[in-house]
């Protein structure tokens, strides 16, 4: 059984400020891990993701996530938060099959970003 | 290329009444998915295709509920005898062994308001 945590549901940051979305996972077997971002009315967007190799990942608009295997952790983060990135943001994990079907999403974090 | 495309994007539906939604993936992916997600809440899986085989169903896909992809391109998901609780956003999404199986490239969901 796999799980994600993603700790604290709502998150202000001042425009150009550090972002960290925190995400915690539980898996029983070595991950995947995914962050996507979802914007007001419309889909889920992949941000970025880790499978094997690197385990400092970069990826769209700016945002790098570091897998952690000791902590168990795939924090999310930015170095200088934009108007533009206030949306969603959900932390994910499959098994190292890869299968989107046992893709298991967290609860999400709002990220509002104050001018 | 669209993207993947959702409709309805709103329904509201009296308590009984069925509902049906439509989903049109990216064209060259044969892997479709539909996911439901409740308010405050990250996705759910309900149910996967590989082209027109309904591979998998959650647990959450209860008798009421019934998916099909009958060329193995657009799928319907309908709802039989709605209830409060099936309000929630379903979310389609699709993706392709050749982009990776596990990149789901999302639609804009269907919103459903069971009164």
């Amino acid at each position: 059984a796999q799980s994600v945590t993603q700790l604290g549901s709502h998150v202000s940051v001042s425009e150009g400020a550090l972002v960290l979305l925190r995400c915690n996972y539980s898996s029983s077997v070595p991950p995947y891990l995914f962050w996507y971002v979802q914007y007001p009315n419309q889909g889920l967007q992949l941000l970025l993701k880790y499978t094997t190799g690197a385990t400092l990942v970069k990826g769209i608009n700016g945002f790098e996530a570091e897998f952690k295997k000791s902590e168990t952790s795939f924090h999310l983060t930015k170095p200088s938060a934009h108007m533009s990135d206030a949306a969603e943001y959900f932390c994910a994990v499959s098994d190292s099959s890869g299968s989107a079907r046992q893709l298991t999403f967290g609860s999400g974090t709002q990220l509002t970003v104050l001018p | 290329d669209t993207g993947v495309s959702q409709d309805p994007r709103h329904k509201i539906t009296k308590r009984g009444q069925n509902v049906t939604f439509r989903c049109d993936p990216i064209s060259e992916h044969n892997r479709l998915y539909w996911y439901r997600q409740t308010l405050g809440q990250g996705p759910e899986f309900l149910t996967y295709f590989q082209n027109e085989a309904q591979l998998e169903k959650s647990r959450l896909l209860s008798d009421r509920f019934s998916a099909e992809r009958p060329k193995g391109s657009f799928s319907t998901l309908e709802i039989q005898r709605t209830e409060q609780g099936d309000s929630a956003m379903y979310l389609c999404a699709s993706s392709s062994r050749r982009s990776g199986a596990n990149v789901l490239t999302f639609g804009a969901g269907s919103r459903l308001t069971v009164l």
